[in-house]
């Protein structure tokens, strides 16, 4: 069974300009977390999704942002790049909102903004 | 302060048992759980165990639950080199608008 997917593993980005990141989770999965990994913040929440809504929201800026389609996939877009977006950002599937399972994490995406 | 700490750093020698240690604030916790991420990867769940549990035991790990005080750790015997890798514990509640919470992470270092 696949696991989480997501694209692309590598980005470099421009101060000021915008990204977007796309994220699969595993078949069956309804539930999609966003985090964002840093050295000197750790693992922060950024949002979850369920059936294409959000349902709980970090504390981060409105340039966050993220949506769910019908397929459960999510992708999450950044605007007005900063430097410090700089991060790793993961993605993690469940299979219901808020189940005890655990999520299951993707590999990240590895964001750079120069 | 933090709602789940964990120390940063634990050295072991390879064939000796390590143990990461968690406390958490949160008496609502329900699930506590056990992360490995190994670098250049995502998190990949362990164990984790429910809070109304003392022990829980999966092969070469051992979780240990101290409810009364909030603590948790995580005993990985005959620990190898394959087992270098960050741990992260993480506290967590089913339904409701929760958001899970994870500590910074243990980078365990396993040298021969």
């Amino acid at each position: 069974k696949a696991g989480v997917t997501q694209t692309p593993r590598y980005l470099i980005k421009t101060r000021g300009q915008q990204v977007t990141l796309s994220c699969s989770p595993i078949s069956g999965h309804r539930s999609v977390s966003w985090y964002q990994q840093t050295p000197g913040q750790g693992l922060q929440f950024l949002f979850e999704y369920f059936s294409e809504t959000q349902r709980n929201k970090g504390n981060f800026p409105g340039r966050f942002s993220g949506r769910q389609f019908s397929n459960s996939r999510s992708e999450m877009n950044v605007s007005t790049l900063e430097l410090g977006d700089s991060a790793l950002y993961l993605c993690a599937s469940n299979l219901e909102y808020r189940g005890s399972g655990g999520y299951t994490f993707g590999s990240g995406t590895r964001l750079t903004v120069v | 302060g933090e709602d789940v700490e964990q120390s940063l750093f634990l050295s072991v020698r390879e064939g000796d048992s390590s143990v990461i240690n968690c406390t958490y604030t949160d008496s609502s916790s329900t699930y506590l759980y056990w992360y490995k991420q190994e670098p250049g990867a995502g998190l990949q769940l362990l164990t984790y165990i429910f809070s109304n549990m003392d022990m829980k035991q999966d092969q070469r790990l051992t979780v240990l639950l101290n409810k009364k005080d909030k603590h948790l750790s995580l005993r990985i015997a005959d620990t190898q080199t394959g087992d270098s890798a960050i741990y992260f514990c993480a506290e967590g509640r089913t339904g409701g608008s929760y958001i899970p919470t994870f500590g910074r992470g243990t980078s365990l270092i396993v040298h021969p």
